[in-house]
C-alpha cells in the first residue's frame, strides 16, 4: 500500500535552516510528482511547491522563492524540503502529498521556530 | 499572486445541507482552475474530498459533491453528520502554481 513517512519534529532558531524528509513506498517513486503543503497556526493551509522526482526539478510558491529547495534521492525514494532563513512565521506542520489528485499525504512534521 | 476566498465559518444542523464556496481574485473560477476540496480535522493530515471540480476519490462520502456556480467553485454537503465538523479548504491551480483558500470552519450543531 502507498505510504508517505515523514521525518520527526524539529525546533530551530530564527535564521537557521530545516530539512524535512518524506519517504515514499508502495508505488514507483518517479512516476508521480510530490507537493509540499504547510499548515500555519491560525492561518490555514499554504501550498509551498511541487517536485518532479523523475527530472529532479521543482516549482515553488512565489512567496517562498529563494528560501525553499525541494530535492529527491531516488535510491531511497525520498523527497526533501529545505527551508532557509527561518522566521517565527515559518512555525507550521509541513506535509508532503502525492500529486495524483493529492491522494496520499504524509503524517506531517512540526517545525517550531523560536529563539 | 491570486487570492482565493472562502467563508470563514458556517454552521449546519445535523441532517441539513450546506454549501461552501471558493472564489478567485482573478475572476470567475472555471474548470481550468481544477478546483480541489480538502477536509482537515485537528491533529490529522488533510483528506482530499473532491478534485477537478466534481470528481470524487473512492473514500469520499456520497453526501459531498462539487460544482461550479455563479463564478465560484462550490462544495455541497447534504445530510450533514456530526463527523463532518472540520475545516474545509479549496485549492485552485494558476498555471504551475496552486493557491489554497483561507478555509471554512464548519460546525455541525
Amino acid at each position: 500500500q502507498v505510504q508517505l513517512v515523514q521525518s520527526g519534529a524539529e525546533v530551530k532558531k530564527p535564521g537557521a535552516s530545516v530539512k524535512v524528509s518524506c519517504q515514499a513506498s508502495g508505488y514507483t517513486f518517479t512516476s508521480y510528482y510530490m507537493h509540499w503543503v504547510r499548515l500555519v497556526p491560525g492561518q490555514g493551509l499554504e501550498w509551498m511547491g511541487i517536485l518532479n522526482p523523475s527530472a529532479d526539478s521543482a516549482s515553488y510558491a512565489q512567496k517562498l522563492q529563494g528560501r525553499v529547495t525541494m530535492t529527491r534521492d531516488t535510491s531511497t525514494s525520498t523527497v526533501y524540503m529545505q527551508l532557509s532563513s527561518l522566521r517565527s512565521e515559518d512555525t507550521a506542520v509541513y506535509y508532503c502529498a502525492r500529486a495524483n489528485r493529492f491522494d496520499y499525504w504524509g503524517q506531517g512534521t512540526l517545525v517550531t521556530v523560536s529563539s | 499572486q491570486a487570492v482565493v476566498t472562502q467563508e470563514p465559518s458556517l454552521t449546519v444542523s445535523p441532517g441539513g445541507t450546506v454549501t461552501l464556496t471558493c472564489g478567485s481574485s482573478t475572476g470567475a473560477v472555471t474548470s481550468g482552475h481544477y478546483p480541489y476540496w480538502f477536509q482537515q480535522k485537528p491533529g490529522q493530515a488533510p483528506r482530499t474530498l473532491i478534485y477537478d471540480t466534481s470528481s470524487k476519490h473512492s473514500w469520499t462520502p456520497a453526501r459531498f459533491s462539487g460544482s461550479l456556480l455563479g463564478g465560484k467553485a462550490t462544495l455541497t454537503l447534504s445530510s450533514a453528520q456530526p463527523e463532518d465538523e472540520a475545516d474545509y479548504y479549496c485549492l485552485l491551480a494558476y498555471s504551475a502554481a496552486r493557491v489554497f483558500g483561507g478555509g471554512t470552519k464548519l460546525t455541525v450543531l
